[in-house]
């Protein structure tokens, strides 16, 4: 099966900050890089994805970025709000996730 | 529009007890299905998948089983709990591809289960 590293497992950021999180992949075919965000007691919802024929893609201030070359796409969370703070977790080709990153934002 | 429902929302059980988490979409047709665990604090585990009516990939050997028994229905049981069965069970559903799982996923609300 493919193995998604995904890192760090938290992060704590001062709001107005930015955020970062990278996930690592095996699977060379994959096309598909998903971002997801779970707040407490609540099922995952996609935030943004990307598939492996464009390097970036926006959306206000989420952002993922995509290295094939080096097997690996990160999230990127620009301008960090209080409502920002969740579990989020990247997702391979094959139903797998990532192990979360709890992100924190600092008031 | 599509909605998802997973009941109950909650549940405690004794250790040997039998478990049914069902699960049911609404507002598609011919759904992909998918159960998770998720232990507390820790990731997403596929527990099984479903492309279509009787239909069902296990991904983890041990004492839980699915079936679906109609194309919007998605069920979860164990003939008796294990304490380590405790978590957070979610279902999701995908837009049909074939054997092609490799689309966005949406998630229920959860049940949350405690084995005492």
């Amino acid at each position: 099966g493919e193995n998604v590293e995904q890192h760090p497992s938290t992060l704590s950021v001062q709001e107005g900050d930015s955020a970062v999180i990278k996930c690592t992949y095996s699977d060379s075919a994959s096309n598909y890089f998903p971002w997801y965000k779970q707040e407490l007691g609540k099922g995952p919802q996609l935030i943004i994805d990307i598939r492996s024929n464009v390097g970036e893609k926006k959306d206000q201030r989420i952002a993922v970025t995509l290295n094939k070359t080096a097997k690996h796409f990160s999230l990127h969370i620009t301008e960090t709000q209080p409502e920002d703070s969740a579990v989020y977790f990247c997702k391979g080709e094959k139903l797998t996730f990532g192990t979360g990153t709890r992100l924190t934002i600092i008031p | 529009s599509q909605t998802i429902h997973q009941w109950p929302a909650t549940l405690v059980q004794p250790v040997g007890s039998p478990l049914s988490l069902e699960c049911t979409v609404e507002g598609t047709s011919n759904p992909n299905l998918y159960w998770y665990r998720q232990a507390a604090g820790r990731g997403l585990q596929l527990l099984f998948y479903s492309v279509g009516i009787g239909q069902i990939s296990s991904e983890v050997p041990q004492n839980l089983s699915a079936s679906r028994p109609q194309d919007r229905q998605f069920i979860l049981s164990s003939k008796k709990l294990l304490l380590s069965d405790s978590g957070f069970y979610l279902c999701a559903w995908s837009v049909r591809g074939g054997r092609n799982l490799n689309t966005q996923q949406f998630f229920g609300p959860g049940t949350r289960l405690t084995v005492l």
